[in-house]
């Protein structure tokens, strides 16, 4: 059963870079799936951020298109998220998700807080 | 419409039955999916596809689509399954797409 954690800074700088990891553990990241970024601004809803596929293809949401970077490492078995000149309103939980079958985001890490903050 | 809308709460009580919709002009392209999220917790999915379910997900789970909307429909509501819906499908770019979300409320 494939799993995913998510790793990285807890707190950003205004104007700095965000920077996360998923770490995929029961599988491999180079089978044939999409592997995801959601996010989660505090008592708001979910926002798609975007994906990446097993080749490297990647597809962001238009809104953060300008700004989000996602890339596989494939020697780790991992995929990353970089999204650059944060706000507060980049302030979320931050999940990675594996896409399955009808494009439904099937397995979830458990999430990460990202505060942007001086 | 690149939206999907979904009513912010509804309620049911306990047994009975309750339908959470979202609508969007890419509905009638695309399948919705569906997912359960319980506070301080990541979401879960509960349908895809035409209407499929994960395995583990109750079979009182169901789902359906008509013209522009989508729908989520639980048959004999219990207690564990107050908490918010979220359905997601693709904007008219293909691009992916989450609903506001519906807190379900039973009683």
């Amino acid at each position: 059963q494939v799993a995913l954690q998510e790793s990285g800074p807890g707190l950003v700088k205004p104007s700095g870079t965000l920077s996360l990891t998923c770490a995929v553990s029961g599988g491999s990241i180079s089978s044939s799936n999409w592997w995801s970024w959601v996010r989660q601004p505090p008592g708001k809803g979910l926002e798609w951020i975007g994906e990446v596929y097993h080749s490297g293809t990647s597809n962001y949401n238009p809104s953060l298109k300008s700004r989000v970077t996602m890339s596989l490492d494939k020697s780790k078995n991992q995929f990353s998220l970089i999204l650059i000149s944060v706000t507060a309103a980049d302030t979320a939980v931050y999940y990675c998700a594996k896409v399955g079958s009808y494009g439904a985001f099937d397995i979830w890490g458990q999430g990460t807080l990202v505060s942007v903050s001086s | 419409s690149s939206e999907l809308t979904q009513d912010p709460a509804v309620s049911v009580a306990m047994g009975q039955t309750v339908r959470i919709t979202c609508q969007g002009d890419s509905l009638r392209t695309y399948y919705a999916t569906w997912y359960q999220q319980k506070p301080r917790q990541a979401p879960v999915l509960v349908i895809y596809g035409k209407n499929n379910r994960p395995s583990g997900i109750p079979d009182r789970f169901s789902g359906s689509s008509s013209g522009n909307t989508a729908s989520l429909t639980i048959t004999g509501a219990q207690a564990e399954d107050e908490a918010d819906y979220y359905c997601n499908s693709r904007d008219s770019s293909g691009y992916r797409l989450f609903g506001g979300g519906t807190k379900l409320t039973v009683l």
